[in-house]
């Protein structure tokens, strides 16, 4: 399967502070990755669709101006958490998907986002 | 929209012995049902998968079961091991509506030595 990255893997900031989360896929071109939050002890949440080259696709809820994402390259993509709260402390992951018949998805080792 | 409901929510056993989770989805358009074994801090890691098109499927001491006219499919674990323990999650996807991934909630399986 394809080997996923990300960069930090955690990471501790203050209250209206941004910060920028990088996905990697290694040795796979990912047209597509998805990020995810997960909340302890819950389920993964699917928070939005990025698309090399467009403009990412957001679930209900999410809101597009506080977590933006960019995929400028076949083999990365961001996650910038804006003016970050206290409430977006949160377990942060990405998957590259290998879109075609089946949507196999592997995962990075995620992301301990920590605000203060 | 797709739904997926998870069972149990924790699991305890003694090692040797075997473990079942059992998952059911909503969308019979769904046609790609993947395992994936999460350990504490870590990302989530494929385990097993299975296509609509199969019944059955095995790796070594793991096999998944896909019943898709009552909607079910199952994670079997056999002669469990310690290092078994972690959350684990049953998912469902479609190629239709943009490849989304529909995760259930999770078991948490705990191996006794």
């Amino acid at each position: 399967g394809a080997v996923v990255s990300q960069h930090p893997s955690w990471v501790i900031c203050k209250s209206g502070t941004s910060v920028k989360i990088e996905c990697r896929s290694l040795d796979f071109q990912a047209t597509t990755m998805f990020w995810y939050r997960q909340f302890p002890k819950q389920s993964l949440m699917l928070m939005a669709t990025s698309n090399e080259g467009s403009k990412a696709t957001y679930e209900q809820g999410v809101e597009k101006d506080k977590f933006l994402i960019n995929h400028a390259s076949l083999t990365l993509s961001t996650l910038t958490v804006t003016s970050a709260h206290p409430e977006d402390s949160s377990f942060y992951i990405c998957s590259t998907g290998l879109v075609g018949s089946y949507n196999e998805q592997f995962f990075g080792p995620g992301t301990r986002l920590t605000v203060l | 929209g797709e739904n997926v409901e998870q069972h149990p929510s924790t699991l305890s056993v003694q090692e040797g012995d075997s473990a079942v989770i059992k998952c059911t989805y909503s969308d019979s358009a769904s046609n790609y049902f993947p395992w994936y074994k999460q350990e504490l801090g870590k990302g989530p890691q494929l385990i097993i998968d299975i296509r609509s098109n199969v019944g059955e499927k095995k790796d070594q001491r793991i096999a998944v079961t896909l019943n898709k006219t009552a909607k079910h499919f199952s994670l079997h674990i056999t002669e469990t091991q310690p290092e078994d323990s972690a959350v684990y999650f049953c998912a469902a996807s479609q190629r239709s509506g943009g490849f989304k991934t529909i995760f259930g909630a999770g078991t948490r399986l705990f191996v006794k030595a």
